[in-house]
């Protein structure tokens, strides 16, 4: 399988503590994505990168919010000293035509703050 | 502000039914349109996209979209479902190629 995927798949932890998720893209895909979805409504926009460089960042939910993407291939997300509105399922997906945008989805990472 | 909107959270349907659902945008610039699926705990599935050209667009699984410029609107439909098409649709506008804005959704319910 040659898809975008995700690990974990599943995250439980404690109010306070820190979590990292990480996203493997299509591997000759540059762009990876990051969104978040809340029950009931659509994914929405994170960050991104164009290979290593992270291009947009202001969209991320706030300072506790981080992403890196160090050697251009793989991607972690990391949510520092969770609350319990961080729940929600984590998605990442990946592109290669920047013209349209087209994006490949992984199966997610839902996250439950307890 | 760009936003998108799907007309319906929920539609239900019977088998072999024709069903549309609805979505608009708000945008002043040319964009690209997406129709995505979400099955039960799965990441989303492209269906069909519009980038230029025919506004009638036809995808995967029997699915098709029309993009109408002047209503800004991007309807998806499917002459006859199955009930494998129960799912959530979302649709998705993407600007300047690195934002994509996604609807709410439309949970598409089959019935035998």
């Amino acid at each position: 399988d040659t898809g975008v995927s995700q690990d974990p798949r599943h995250k439980i932890t404690k109010r306070g503590q820190n979590v990292t998720f990480r996203c493997d893209p299509i591997s000759e895909h540059n762009r990876l994505y990051w969104y978040r979805q809340t029950l009931g409504q659509g994914p929405e926009f994170l960050t991104y990168f164009q290979n290593e460089a992270q291009l947009e960042k202001s969209r991320l939910l706030s300072d506790r919010f981080s992403a890196e993407r160090p050697k251009g291939s793989f991607s972690t997300l990391e949510i520092q000293r969770t609350e319990q509105g961080d729940s929600a399922m984590y998605l990442c997906a990946s592109s290669l035509d920047p013209r349209g945008n087209e994006q490949y989805f992984g199966p997610g990472t839902r996250l439950t703050v307890t | 502000a760009q936003s998108v909107t799907q007309l319906d959270s929920q539609v239900p349907v019977f088998e072999e039914a024709p069903v549309e659902l609805r979505c608009n945008y708000s945008s002043s610039v040319s964009v690209y349109l997406f129709w995505y699926v979400q099955y039960p705990n799965q990441g989303l599935q492209l269906l069909l996209k519009y980038l230029s050209g025919s506004t009638l667009v036809k995808g995967i699984n029997g699915f098709e979209a029309e993009f109408n410029k002047s209503q800004t609107s991007f309807h998806l439909r499917k002459p006859s479902v199955h009930i494998s098409d129960t799912a959530e649709y979302f649709c998705a506008v993407g600007y300047n190629n690195n934002d994509m804005r996604f609807g709410a959704g439309t949970r598409l319910t089959v019935k035998p």
